[in-house]
């Protein structure tokens, strides 16, 4: 049973791109959440989408924005990327008021 | 949601119990403790989740006084795999959010 799966693992921009990180949710799982996490850092909550819908925000800009699709996976998109958006882009799927699962993140960097 | 209050860093030698106390004075009636470790550039990994009193499972004990202000992970007889960073989060049983990761505290056990 495939757990959370991220991709890519790496990716390296240039500022002004944009660019879009996927997640692929553990097997049975309908919610899937985004965080940031920067060097040092604990997670840092970007949103939650359920039933294809985001459910709730962190305090992110609209340059970041997100997608489920039928089959629960989910895209993050992010525009206009700034030198601050380089993290370690972490996925977590789960079901309602149950633990959550994480992948091992994609990690951006941006030159 | 109530924010968590831990400390930033430990040191421990190996074969010893490890304790670490979190502080969530606005938790609400409802709301339940979740404790999650995180290795190096991967994603964090659940540990163990209680509501009050203790819950122990195969690999740590989870204790909750009667005021549920704060709780303590015990770690028994760490390793030197148990170097890692522990999260304490507070979740909300209502709507299953459990978002606020914190800064974490910093375990190194010592050989």
């Amino acid at each position: 049973d495939a757990g959370v799966t991220q991709s890519p693992t790496h990716l390296i921009k240039t500022r002004g791109q944009q660019v879009t990180l996927r997640c692929s949710p553990k097997s049975g799982h309908d919610t899937v959440s985004w965080y940031q996490q920067a060097l040092g850092q604990g997670p840092q909550f970007i949103f939650q989408y359920y039933e294809e819908e985001e459910r709730q925000r962190g305090n992110f800009p609209d340059r970041f924005s997100g997608h489920q699709f039928p089959n629960y996976s989910s895209e993050l998109n992010v525009n206009a990327l700034l030198l601050g958006d380089s993290a370690l882009y972490l996925c977590a799927s789960s079901l309602v008021r149950q633990p959550q699962h994480f992948g091992d993140g994609t990690r951006l960097s941006i030159l | 949601l109530a924010k968590t209050t831990q400390p930033i860093s430990m040191d421990s030698y190996e074969g010893q119990e490890v304790n670490i106390t979190c502080s969530h004075n606005n938790i609400a009636t409802n709301d339940y403790i979740t404790w999650y470790q995180q290795f190096p550039s991967q994603g964090p990994r659940f540990i163990i989740q209680g509501y009050k009193t203790k819950v122990t499972n195969e690999v740590a004990s989870l204790f909750i006084p009667a005021d549920r202000k704060s709780s303590t992970l015990s770690l028994p007889r760490v390793s030197l795999s148990d170097t890692a960073v522990y999260y304490c989060l507070v979740a909300s049983a209502n709507t299953g959010n459990q978002f606020y990761f914190g800064t974490g505290t910093s375990l190194t056990v010592i050989p």
